[in-house]
């Protein structure tokens, strides 16, 4: 049973282009969540979502960043016209129902210069 | 918003000593979760707490939860180099509706001298 899938590993950009995070989460979970790690810090809650549905994104800054789950494929966290305070560890987690525990991917470092 | 404080921020053993972290919340907690990290890894789920005053065993890690659900503690007895790495609690959070988030405490980054 494959892990929760986060690609790519590594990602880098420059100023004002966009990241596109995906994740694929486990074999038979359908609550995916998206958190943030700043160095040396823990990591900040985002988003959760169910399949075409966003759940809670009282984490998510206001503009820039968007979630989606659709119904085929992974989900994806993508933000617009990055900044340098964007550059950080973007984890996505999955669980099996609302209150399962949550496993992680390996994430996705992003770097913006 | 929820917050948990989680202490020491840092801690650095010998081989062979033991290790304690704490997490305290101001408020009751339905059940606490506790996680590693290694060092350019990701979060890797350890144990979930839930009931008042329990304790659980993963050979040389003892989670306990307190008997008002207000603390918590991850002890390692007799560390050893592979222990290295971040350890956070983590508490579900009643968002919007019905829905639960995990927020996390800063963590507790274990170094340990061979």
């Amino acid at each position: 049973n494959a892990g929760v899938m986060q690609n790519p590993r590594h990602l880098v950009r420059r100023r004002g282009q966009e990241a596109r995070l995906r994740c694929s989460p486990m074999k038979g979970h359908s609550h995916v969540y998206w958190y943030r790690q700043l160095p040396e810090e823990g990591l900040k809650f985002m988003v959760y979502l169910q399949k075409e549905n966003i759940i809670d994104e009282s984490g998510m800054p206001k503009e820039r960043f968007s979630a989606e789950f659709p119904k085929e494929g992974p989900s994806i966290l993508r933000i617009q016209q990055v900044v340098r305070g964007d550059s950080a560890a973007y984890f996505c987690a999955s669980s099996e129902g609302l209150h399962h525990i949550q496993y992680f991917g390996a994430g996705t470092r992003l770097s913006v210069l | 918003g929820q917050q948990v404080m989680q202490i020491p921020q840092y801690q650095h053993v010998q081989e062979g000593e033991d290790f304690t972290t704490y997490c305290n919340s101001s408020t009751t907690l339905s059940n606490i979760q506790w996680y590693k990290q290694r060092p350019g890894g990701h979060p890797v789920f350890l144990i979930q707490l839930v009931k008042s005053g329990e304790v659980k065993k993963q050979k040389r890690l003892t989670f306990q939860f307190g008997e008002a659900k207000k603390n918590s503690s991850l002890h390692i007895t007799a560390t050893q180099t592979t222990d290295v790495g971040t350890y956070f609690c983590a508490v579900s959070t009643r968002g919007g509706g019905s829905n639960y988030k995990l927020t996390f405490g800063k963590g507790t980054l274990l170094t340990v001298n061979p």
